[in-house]
């Protein structure tokens, strides 16, 4: 079993869409999540950034973590064509003392007109 | 812009010949990661410099190492390329060690073997 598991997709969605995307994994010690970003034959860009549980809000963006479920979700509100891309979430193990990610394999997002 | 380039964005090898890829930085941080991603799988952590501290996962094969000159500065040196080293590789930095440090990346290398 991965670490992290993440729906490949592909998701295909209309424009002002709401999108979720969703994580789950298995390791208690992920105490850091993040959201990044892959355009094609780009690197991964930092998206959302969470520590605790809750929920954190920038924009069209919205990042859920629920670590009673080792559950976290990223919500994209009117969703643009601008917004295809890969959707990786990725994690921090806080025990292990270091800065390691560990990622899913990402969601391939498309926007349509 | 402060940032993290990767050269060259598509290298080619033979198959056995040693390939370097490299990686710098404007943003002044302190470590510098690589990261190897093969298609439709996750990015997996290969090795981290801190400074001048290398650390190196456990499950990197001895066919990959690194350098780091300077703190600007960090390579990727593939001794011996195999077909399964075909990939995107994945120069990261960020500030500090400390866990949860964010990381910022370069756009890549994409790795190909003849």
């Amino acid at each position: 079993q991965k670490e992290v598991e993440q729906d490949p997709g592909p998701l295909s969605v209309p424009e002002g869409a709401i999108v979720s995307l969703n994580c789950t994994y298995s390791n208690s010690a992920f105490q850091y999540f993040m959201w990044y970003r892959q355009y094609s034959r780009k690197g991964p860009e930092l998206l959302m950034y969470t520590y605790s549980s809750g929920n954190k809000e920038d924009g069209r963006f919205t990042a859920q973590v629920d670590k009673s479920s080792k559950y976290i979700s990223l919500f994209i509100r009117d969703s643009q064509p601008s917004d295809s891309a890969t959707y990786l979430c990725a994690m921090i193990d806080s025990t292990g003392g270091g800065n390691k990610l560990t990622f899913g394999t990402g969601t391939q997002l498309k926007v349509e007109l | 812009d402060a940032m993290v380039i990767q050269n060259p964005r598509y290298q080619v090898t033979q198959f056995g010949k040693p390939v370097t890829l490299s990686c710098s930085q404007t943003l002044n941080h302190n470590v510098m990661y690589w990261y190897q991603q093969k298609s439709s799988q996750a990015p997996k952590l290969l090795f981290h410099y801190y400074d001048k501290d290398f650390n190196n996962e456990a499950d990197t094969p001895d066919n990959f190492q690194s350098r780091r000159p300077n703190t600007s500065f960090c390579f990727l040196d593939i001794r011996s390329p195999g077909l399964g080293d075909a990939a995107m590789y994945l120069c990261a930095t960020s500030r500090e060690r400390q866990v949860g440090a964010p990381q910022h990346f370069g756009d890549g290398t994409r790795l190909s073997i003849l």
